[in-house]
């Protein structure tokens, strides 16, 4: 079955506590993005990945780090997690393309509290 | 900052109805534009994607993309209470940001039996 899977699904973590969420596809897609939803804010683009080891930031990266070593995995690292990164969380992949330009398939999402 | 700007809703349409969900955006150049929908608590799952000017349907959905004044909108037909979601438009961004993509806050639809 063709999915995105994140984990973990949930978390509930400290302030200051090193946290990776790790998102893997099983499509073959070149690329990979990570979003976080907020109440009034919607959905924002964190980082995003073209291809293996081509990474570029999104809207709102201040506080997140990526990497893009094979091309299945794009795992999501927090390295100093603070309260307002609170959040709830997705991954998504698509074919390659000229841009954001073809659909993209979500994971089921990550709800992260930070204390 | 590329904006995306959805009506706000919430949007309240009788079972059997049109719904209409409006989407512009500030991105002159931008050339591909999504509709998702999104049930409360789950992740986005596409619904429709158009990219040339005019009208793209699929079952009861209709794209309707207008490049020239910069405005996109889903119509969904025969409305139907599993309809019931927020429904996102997601626009990519143009020229050497091309490969980013923003989304509209987003609408939600309630389709009253």
């Amino acid at each position: 079955e063709a999915q995105v899977t994140q984990n973990p699904r949930y978390l509930i973590t400290v302030t200051g506590k090193k946290l990776t969420v790790t998102c893997s596809q099983n499509m073959n897609h070149e690329y990979m993005s990570w979003y976080r939803q907020d109440p009034g804010l919607g959905l924002r683009q964190i980082y995003y990945s073209m291809n293996v080891e081509v990474t570029d930031k999104g809207d709102v990266p201040e506080g997140y780090k990526v990497s893009r070593k094979e091309k299945r995995n794009f795992p999501l690292i927090l390295e100093s997690p603070s309260p307002n990164q609170t959040s709830l969380y997705f991954c998504a992949s698509s074919l390659s393309g000229q841009g954001a330009n073809q659909p993209q398939h979500f994971g089921d999402g990550t709800r992260l509290s930070i204390l | 900052q590329k904006e995306v700007e959805q009506n706000s809703g919430p949007l309240s349409v009788p079972e059997g109805a049109i719904a209409s969900l409006n989407c512009t955006y500030s991105d002159r150049g931008s050339q591909s534009f999504f509709w998702y929908r999104q049930y409360s608590g789950k992740s986005p799952e596409l619904i429709m994607f158009i990219y040339s000017n005019g009208d793209k349907e699929d079952g009861r959905f209709t794209a309707q993309l207008n490049k020239a004044s910069q405005y996109v909108s889903l119509l969904i037909r025969d409305s139907q209470p599993s309809d019931s979601a927020t429904y996102l438009c997601a626009v990519n961004h143009s020229g050497g940001s091309n490969y980013k993509l923003t989304f509209g806050k987003g609408t939600l639809l309630t389709v009253n039996p």
